[in-house]
């Protein structure tokens, strides 16, 4: 029984290039939440999804960001011409209703 | 809007010892309280969840205990060992499931 698999584990782009993050959430779970972890500071959420639907993106910066949860296929985080400050840990976690969030490892975003 | 704190935010203790971790949190209609811990570079692993109807819960070493009414919740490790050595994170839902985070307490355990 995989947990929450995110990928990639690193990931670097050059400034104004797009980055794609994945998660595939834990086998039944219907839904994903998205947080971003800057050095030395604590979580903070992005997003929450269920399946084709966004339910909360109070944490999303209004521009260059956006995420899906498709029917078929794994959760994206998409982040547009990105700039040094994109540069953080990118954490996915799934759960059932009601029920403990599982992380999954993260994706470490470096801007050059 | 909630607000978690986590005190202290750093503490080293001798291997052996039973210590105790914070967390407070400003909005007390919650539905539950989770604890999380971090190893550095790793994604974060879920210990405790309480419930808001419950005081307590309890995992091998690991105790949380929940007080909704003054809104703190603690986290009690009993006889700590090295491999205990992690960031420790409270996390509290709101009523959209969205989890607001402590800064996490980092603690060293010395062997």
């Amino acid at each position: 029984n995989a947990g929450v698999m995110q990928n990639p584990r690193h990931l670097v782009r050059r400034r104004g290039q797009e980055a794609r993050l994945r998660c595939s959430p834990m086998k039944g779970h219907s839904h994903v939440y998205w947080y971003r972890q800057l050095p030395e500071e604590g979580l903070k959420f992005m997003v929450y999804l269920q399946k084709e639907n966004i339910i909360d993106e109070s944490g999303m910066p209004k521009e260059r960001f956006s995420a899906e949860f498709p029917k078929e296929g794994p959760s994206i985080l998409r982040i547009q011409q990105v700039v040094r400050g994109d540069s953080a840990a990118y954490f996915c976690a799934s759960s059932l209703a009601d029920s403990p969030l599982h992380f999954g490892n993260g994706t470490r975003l470096t801007v050059t | 809007k909630q607000e978690v704190t986590q005190i202290p935010a750093a503490l080293s203790v001798p291997e052996g010892e039973n210590l105790v971790l914070n967390c407070s949190f400003t909005d007390s209609a919650i539905y539950n309280l989770q604890w999380f811990r971090q190893d550095p570079g790793k994604g974060l692993t879920s210990l405790l969840l309480i419930q808001s109807s419950q005081r307590e819960q309890t995992s091998g070493r690991l105790n949380a205990s929940l007080d909704k009414s003054s809104g703190r919740s603690t986290l009690y490790i009993a006889a700590s060992q090295p491999g205990d050595s992690a960031t420790y994170l409270c996390a509290v839902p709101n009523t959209g499931n969205q989890f607001y985070f402590g800064t996490g307490t980092s603690l060293t355990v010395i062997p």
